[in-house]
């Protein structure tokens, strides 16, 4: 247990909706990102939040937004789904932001289906 | 464009036997560099990270190596478990105009077979 977790476990909508994960980083860890992992992208790297701030983009959809609250939980929504969205979604989180070699601790996922 | 590099795309090994999966990349400017092991279905887990001054980072029976001239790391598992059939990945991470960018390879796939 990484002591990252992530709401919902799975996910099943039709196309042209629009669903937000939630994801609770590690107590003490300001940094969270997200990252979609599909089989034929792999991993990749979509936001990062800091302390409520952006900090970094990655290949983020214009129909893809996110969000970290003051209690540094963060949300990300998904919005006009299309069948290429179906993916898993991670949230990982880490103490810092900027340079530095500090530990992401990933957490288990939210399975997306778009039917 | 950067990339990362990874091979062999799958390996087969009995339990016990040694393996050493490799990465290459093209990524400018380098902060460092990361092993991943990803269970099927779960989240990746932290192996190893690696700064341009280190060479070699050990956890346990994983070994990485770093060779920032040739741009090369290989991951080393010794004597290896049912449990470590899972995807390495390696990732290495940019910083640009003090961004975190992160370029991941497609990771290989290891089975362990008693």
């Amino acid at each position: 247990d990484s002591g990252v977790t992530q709401t919902p476990k799975h996910l099943i909508t039709a196309t042209g909706q629009r669903v937000t994960l939630r994801c609770s980083p590690r107590s003490g860890d300001l940094s969270v990102y997200w990252y979609q992992q599909s089989l034929d992208q792999g991993l990749q790297f979509l936001i990062q939040y800091y302390n409520g701030e952006e900090r970094a983009k990655g290949n983020i959809l214009e129909r893809f937004s996110a969000q970290q609250f003051p209690d540094l939980h963060s949300e990300l929504n998904l919005s006009s789904l299309e069948l290429g969205d179906s993916a898993l979604y991670f949230c990982a989180s880490s103490v810092a932001w900027r340079e530095s070699a500090d530990t992401q601790y990933f957490g288990p996922g939210t399975r997306l289906t778009v039917l | 464009k950067n990339q990362v590099e990874q091979s062999p795309q799958s390996l087969i090994i009995l339990e016990g036997k040694n393996c050493t999966l490799q990465c290459n990349y093209t990524v400018s400017p380098f902060s460092n560099l990361r092993w991943y092991k990803q269970d099927t279905g779960r989240g990746p887990v932290s192996l190893t990270i690696m700064t341009f001054s280190e060479n070699t980072k050990s956890n346990g029976r994983y070994t990485a190596t770093l060779d920032a001239d040739t741009k090369q790391s290989s991951l080393h598992i010794t004597a290896s478990q049912l449990s470590d059939s899972a995807s390495y990945i390696c990732v290495v991470i940019s910083f640009g105009g003090g961004s975190y960018i992160p370029t991941f390879g497609r990771g290989t796939s290891l089975i362990v077979h008693p």
